[in-house]
């Protein structure tokens, strides 16, 4: 059990510029979240995967998001046109299949935007 | 690196002592529970879990109490130490979907 990793930990671009964070699971965790975080919050559920299915999205998931799992295992989420409301840890999760499973959170993509 | 949650309630405790960390949930319908710990530059961490069907499940050093009367979740750490100090969230599960819902958190600092 490797944990969930989160690629790059660290992304600093300006305003109006996309980009793209990667998140591997867990190798036999089948459903995979992403999170934002901000400072003196909690986490707040953006998606959810079951295997390569897009099953849940919320509503903080405006049209500039976008994520995916193609293969059903990493995904990728990505934000296009960047703000600067955009700034935010952006973690991933992973859990087994089942109810009651824990989600094992990844370090997380610290975003900032100029 | 930065620290999580500037603004949380914080709850300070000698080293040695025992720490009660408390979390009001906020749906009826959540039937699973999970404690997590948070430090500063990671993600939450997995501390400890409880189904609606019991109100009370023990590991090491950490009890978590469910009052499903009140809506009340409670983490309990014995003999606090140093390596204890971060942000504790709660997570409640509404049955049958996959969302969890975080509480603000609250900061544990523990003083030597």
């Amino acid at each position: 059990d490797t944990g969930v990793s989160q690629d790059p930990r660290h992304k600093i671009t300006k305003r109006g510029q996309n980009v793209t964070f990667r998140c591997d699971p867990i190798s036999e965790h089948n459903r995979l979240y992403w999170y934002r975080q901000t400072l003196g919050q909690g986490p707040e559920f953006l998606t959810y995967f079951q295997n390569e299915a897009q099953l849940e999205k919320s509503r903080l998931l405006s049209d500039r998001f976008s994520a995916e799992r193609p293969k059903g295992s990493f995904s990728t989420l990505e934000i296009q046109r960047t703000e600067q409301g955009d700034s935010a840890m952006y973690l991933c999760a992973s859990s087994r299949r089942g109810d009651n499973q824990p989600q094992h959170f990844g370090d997380g993509t610290r975003l900032s935007i100029l | 690196g930065e620290s999580v949650g500037l603004h949380l309630p914080t709850l300070s405790v000698q080293e040695g002592d025992n720490s009660i960390i408390n979390c009001a949930y906020s749906n009826s319908a959540s039937d699973y529970f999970i404690w997590y710990k948070q430090e500063s530059g990671k993600g939450p961490q997995f501390i400890i879990d409880i189904r609606s069907n019991m109100d009370k499940r023990q590991g090491q050093r950490v009890t978590v109490l469910l009052n499903k009367t009140v809506k009340h979740l409670s983490l309990q750490i014995a003999a606090t130490q140093p390596g204890d100090s971060a942000v504790y969230f709660c997570a409640e599960n509404i049955g049958g979907t996959y969302k969890y819902i975080f509480g603000t958190g609250t900061r544990l600092k523990v003083l030597a």
